[in-house]
């Protein structure tokens, strides 16, 4: 079936890096785009950005500009998200999810990772 | 802050109609489609109307959608209790995607 499979749970200490994996299955990877949403404890949505698995090209989110990168491997259908940098306001759950365009909105969706940040 | 308004919380009797606001501007609701997402406690979000009123395969006919200028809606009719959750409304707003703040549905 249809999947976004995310790594495990991550503890940080400030100013440290992360990278969150997100490996797809049961479709073909090139077809959809792939985007990160992040969600603070207790808080809404937050969109970060995406990647277009075909080419590698990115867009991000204002915010996050210049502390994130997105990466793809085609040959394990998985793309990355790492964000540097890191202060406590970076904890929260972080998604990978999948759309195939500004009409089709985010359809499948990965369960999410936890990340921590903590001295 | 978010881009996107939406009440914080809305509720219903079970059988009673919710309907969920979300109010944009013109360079995101105005000059795109509006989706609309479920999230049940401890669970990733679930994309539950896309393209403004289409409803992904397995998604119940009780949830619609409507848009109008720059503003959205959500309708719960026939209220359920399983359908107490959050409900975030999107758009795209040039090349990014924004997001209402949430609004939790309460089940009475």
């Amino acid at each position: 079936q249809v999947q976004l499979v995310q790594s495990g749970a991550e503890v940080k200490k400030p100013g440290a890096s992360l990278k969150v994996s997100c490996t797809a299955s049961g479709y073909t990877f090139t077809s959809y785009y792939l985007l990160w949403v992040r969600q603070a404890p207790g808080q809404g949505l937050e969109w970060m950005g995406m990647i277009n698995p075909t080419g590698g090209s990115t867009s991000y989110a204002q915010k996050f500009q210049g502390r994130v990168t997105m990466t793809r491997d085609t040959s394990t259908s998985t793309v990355y998200m790492e964000l540097s940098s890191l202060r406590s306001e970076d904890t929260a759950v972080y998604y990978c999810a999948r759309t195939q365009g500004h009409y089709y909105g985010m359809d499948v969706w990965g369960q999410g990772t936890t990340v921590t940040v903590s001295s | 802050q978010s881009v996107l308004t939406q009440p914080p919380s809305a509720s219903g009797t079970p059988g009673q109609r919710v309907t969920i606001s979300c109010s944009g501007s013109s360079s995101n609701i105005g000059s795109n489609t509006v989706n609309w997402y479920q999230q049940l406690p401890g669970t990733a979000p679930k994309l539950l109307i896309y393209n403004n009123n289409q409803r992904p395969s397995g998604v119940p006919d009780r949830f619609s959608g409507s848009k109008s200028g720059t503003s959205a809606s959500l309708a719960i009719s026939g209220l359920q209790s399983e359908d107490e959750a959050d409900y975030y409304c999107s758009a795209w707003d040039d090349s990014l995607a924004v997001f209402g703040g949430g609004t939790k549905v309460t089940v009475l």
